[in-house]
């Protein structure tokens, strides 16, 4: 298997446009998850898909950001309108979690730069 | 919800000595610790876990301990090299989701 499949890898956005992050989980895991991390706030969990419904966003910013989850191979983060403060590395990962929580596999990130 | 605090924020040791990273946690129902390795510019990897039915787990060169009544867990490298360099997240999870500490950057001086 690939692992986890993110695009892009590299985003470069003026503020007020809107970026679409995408993602590929493994073949055959069941839970999502989308983190943000940057220096000064570490690794935050945004939200977490399982079997390809929405568990729990409360790590979701604000209204600006949303994910979406439409099959078990795809999901995207959507920021509309950007701001130069949601400048950070966007994980995807994906786990097999049958009872509780798993090892997670992380993607290998977007770096996204909102100037 | 589940808080979890890492310590030290930094960790410089000679290559060969033993390296320990501490974390706490705050919720009682958390049964699933995990550690990650990133290295830089790179994604976090997890490197070894332990669940709440467990004290002690081992793996070569690393090893993880867990307290369930103090409610922490550690990590102890032992015998450190230079490519155990990079940054160290542990986590805590009682659900599907992981809590992470803020990470703990580890220099091995040669």
């Amino acid at each position: 298997d690939a692992g986890v499949i993110q695009s892009p890898r590299h985003e470069v956005t003026e503020m007020g446009q809107e970026v679409t992050l995408r993602c590929k989980p493994i073949s055959g895991h069941n839970s999502l998850f989308w983190y943000r991390q940057t220096m000064m706030r570490g690794l935050e969990l945004l939200i977490y898909f399982n079997n390809n419904v929405p568990i729990d966003d409360s790590g979701m910013p604000e209204d600006r950001f949303s994910a979406k989850m439409p099959n078990a191979s795809f999901s995207t983060l959507k920021i509309q309108p950007s701001e130069p403060r949601d400048s950070a590395v966007y994980f995807c990962a994906s786990s097999l979690a049958l009872q509780g929580a798993d090892e997670q596999y992380f993607g290998p990130g977007t770096r996204l730069t909102v100037t | 919800g589940e808080n979890v605090e890492q310590h030290p924020s930094t960790l410089s040791v000679q290559e060969g000595d033993s390296a320990v990273i501490k974390c706490t946690y705050s919720d009682s129902a958390s049964n699933y610790f995990p550690w990650y390795k990133q290295e830089l510019g790179k994604r976090p990897q997890l490197i070894i876990d332990i669940r709440s039915n467990v004290g002690e787990k081992k793996d070569q060169r690393i090893a993880v301990t867990l307290n369930k009544t103090a409610k922490h867990f550690s990590l102890h490298i032992t015998e450190t090299q230079p490519e155990d360099s990079a940054v160290y997240f542990c986590a805590a999870s009682g659900s599907y989701q992981l809590t992470f500490g803020k990470g703990t950057k580890l220099s091995v001086i040669p």
